[in-house]
């Protein structure tokens, strides 16, 4: 079965760094794209990224833009986004999500994790 | 820049038919989704392409998109579906959107 599994969280200071990894199982992982989605406490759901099944092309949302960059390694089935600068309104539950094959829906979320600013 | 507006909640009795709308500028040109999230858990998908169920879901759920409102209705709610939805679509401009998100109480 599908299975997404989010490591790296935990607590930073503002201006640090840290470096999200989404372990991908169940499926042939260079074939999809892949999203991040966060969700800070108490409020919904924030498009942080997306990368293309190849990695040929990157997107990012306005407010992470230059701060945030999302890469994958398909032959070891992993995406990851590396968080630089990070802010306190960065703190949230970090979620990595595949997009489904022929729309822009995200068909199967990881669990979260994290991610602390303080 | 493009927007998706959901009311903040909603509440149904069990048994009775749940509407959650979502409302954005010719969304029914767009393909719209829907998520269903509960507390303490990773959302899930229950409808994408404006009216499709993934498999599991069940077909109490069902969705439209038409003019500039998506629909996500559930018939025969059940207290098990009392959760947060969050619509979503796709905008060239500013890629992935969702909305706000809608607290479903079923009392």
């Amino acid at each position: 079965q599908v299975q997404l599994v989010e490591s790296g969280g935990g607590v930073v200071q503002p201006g640090r760094s840290l470096r999200l990894s989404c372990a991908a199982s169940g499926f042939t992982f260079r074939n999809f794209g892949m999203y991040w989605v966060r969700q800070a406490p108490g409020k919904g759901l924030e498009w942080v990224g997306n990368i293309w099944y190849d990695g040929s092309n990157i997107y990012y949302a306005d407010s992470v833009q230059g701060r945030f960059t999302i890469s994958r390694d398909n032959s070891k089935n992993t995406l990851s986004l590396q968080m630089n600068s990070l802010r306190v309104e960065d703190t949230a539950v970090y979620y990595c999500a595949r997009k489904e094959d022929f729309g822009e829906a995200l068909d199967y979320w990881g669990q979260g994790t994290l991610v602390t600013v303080s | 820049s493009y927007e998706l507006t959901q009311p903040p909640s909603v509440s149904v009795s069990p048994g009775q038919t749940a509407t959650i709308s979502c409302s954005g500028d010719k969304l029914g040109d767009k393909y719209a989704c829907w998520y269903q999230q509960k507390p303490g858990q990773s959302p899930m998908l229950v409808i994408y392409q404006d009216m499709k169920r993934p498999s599991g879901i069940p077909e109490r759920f069902s969705g439209s998109n038409s003019g500039n409102t998506a629909t996500l209705t559930i018939s025969g709610t059940q207290a098990m579906d009392e959760a947060d939805y969050y619509c979503q679509a796709w905008d060239s401009s500013t890629a992935v959107l969702f909305g706000g998100g809608t607290k479903l109480t079923v009392l």
